[in-house]
């Protein structure tokens, strides 16, 4: 079945620092792949997406790209802030719309 | 406008107690998918609904669970004889069809004791 792995955290970074959060998948077909963000005290988000192979997902100076060849979808951000601190999940789609999450990374940013 | 709401935002019962979770999509979202997420994991799916009926309840760990969408809108997940194992964060997402973004809700934190 389709399954996703993710780099356990937390991730403790300092406020401009380059973050690379890694995230593989296993999948049939050609999923559709994501990056969700739970904020402390709010429900999950779409922070982007990418739906075939070799796009770029961006969203808030988040970006990530669908590599078929390596079956990844890494999430980075030249510059992250305090506020960026949250719970992030990778995610798949390869059948009627349902998601299939990774176990998400906790980043903490210090200012 | 409105997001996904859910009710109640906390739950504690006993263990053996019968619980009802509460859904209300986005208006006009005809998709609705429940998911639970443990403590330090990724939410997993539990059940489907397109429209009123489930299109994949494959997700339903046992037949303890069970959810109904009886008029394509609001759902209830309902949990009969509630383990100590069943708590978690239960997860409601509703979304317009097939291919666009899934819109969460902010969860029912529900504890067995």
């Amino acid at each position: 079945g389709d399954s996703v792995t993710q780099m356990e955290g937390p991730v403790t970074l300092s406020e401009e620092a380059f973050l690379t959060i890694n995230c593989t998948y296993t999948a049939t077909g050609y999923p559709s792949l994501f990056w969700y963000v739970q904020y402390p005290g709010e429900g999950l988000q779409l922070l982007l997406k990418a739906t075939k192979a070799d796009d770029k997902g961006s969203n808030k100076g988040f970006e990530a790209t669908y590599r078929k060849e390596t079956t990844s979808f890494h999430l980075e951000k030249g510059s992250v802030q305090v506020s960026d601190s949250a719970v992030y999940f990778c995610a798949l789609s390869s059948a009627g719309n349902m998601l299939t999450f990774g176990g998400g990374t906790r980043l903490m940013v210090k200012p | 406008g409105a997001g996904v709401s859910q009710t109640p935002s906390n739950k504690v019962t006993e263990k053996g107690k019968y619980v009802e979770l509460r859904c209300d999509p986005i208006s006009g979202h005809t998709a609705l998918y429940w998911y639970r997420q443990s403590l330090g994991q990724g939410p997993e799916f539990l059940i489907y609904f397109q429209g009123t009926g489930a299109a994949d309840d494959s997700g339903l760990p046992n037949d303890r669970f069970f959810a109904v969408r009886p008029e394509g809108s609001v759902s209830t997940l309902k949990i009969q004889r509630t383990e100590r194992g069943d708590s978690a964060v239960y997860l409601c997402a509703s979304s317009s069809g097939q291919g666009t973004p899934l819109h969460f809700g902010n969860g029912t934190r529900l504890t067995v004791t």
